[in-house]
């Protein structure tokens, strides 16, 4: 079985460009989180997606958004960058939402560097 | 608030050594989730263990083994006889109570078994 497959792996843009990244979850699975990761602040949740409707939001401004396909695939989008978006970006599928009593498989994330 | 807090940002041991990773959280909920996550060099997060707020029993699993102790908000976690292939980064994360499948990521520790 496939896991979760995120595309591209690395990405380079510049600042003002916006970008969209991928996240396929593993089959059968519903619920797609997102996460950034820094070193300055580490892991952050930034949204989550069941059933083609977000159920949940971080503390992000509105230049991060993200939508969820009927086949649960789910893209996430960051309009105008700024250098502290450089992160790598995780992307998570589990089978239901609120996922607590159910495994959340990451995948390998999109490294992106802001220049 | 709802925090995690490693305080152990790096720790190095010899291989065969016993390690043990902490973890201290924050809140106020009475229902939640705690997790252990491993992320190796290739960046994508592997789920260890899964422990609810009202089991404080301890976990063993091979050589990894977990002690939940809620009257010190505590949930450590511990590898015996450590390997070369345990190097990597430890994150522990909550889950609060009603917020879907959000996970509090701590800071991690970074842990480097050398030979």
């Amino acid at each position: 079985k496939a896991g979760v497959t995120q595309t591209p792996r690395y990405l380079i843009k510049t600042r003002g460009q916006q970008v969209t990244l991928s996240c396929s979850p593993i089959s059968g699975h519903r619920s797609v989180s997102w996460y950034q990761q820094t070193p300055g602040q580490g892991l952050q949740f930034l949204f989550e997606y069941f059933s083609e409707t977000q159920r949940n939001k971080g503390n992000f401004p509105g230049r991060f958004s993200g939508r969820q396909f009927s086949n649960s695939r789910s893209e996430m989008n960051v309009s105008t960058l700024e250098l502290g978006d450089s992160a790598l970006y995780l992307c998570a599928s589990s089978l239901v939402l609120g996922s607590v009593t159910d495994t959340q498989y990451f995948g390998p994330g999109t490294r992106l560097t802001v220049l | 608030a709802q925090k995690v807090t490693q305080a152990q940002t790096e720790i190095s041991v010899v291989e065969k050594e016993d390690v043990t990773l902490d973890c201290v959280y924050e809140t106020r909920d009475t229902t939640y989730y705690l997790f252990w996550y491993k992320q190796p060099p290739s960046g994508e997060l592997v789920f260890l263990i899964r422990r609810n707020s009202f089991d404080e029993q301890n976990e063993i699993s091979g050589r990894y083994s977990w002690n939940f102790q809620k009257s010190t908000s505590s949930f450590n976690f511990t590898i015996t006889a450590s390997q070369v292939v345990d190097s990597a980064v430890y994150f522990c994360a909550l889950n609060p109570h009603n917020q879907g499948g959000k996970l509090i990521f701590g800071q991690g520790t970074e842990l480097s078994v050398k030979p």
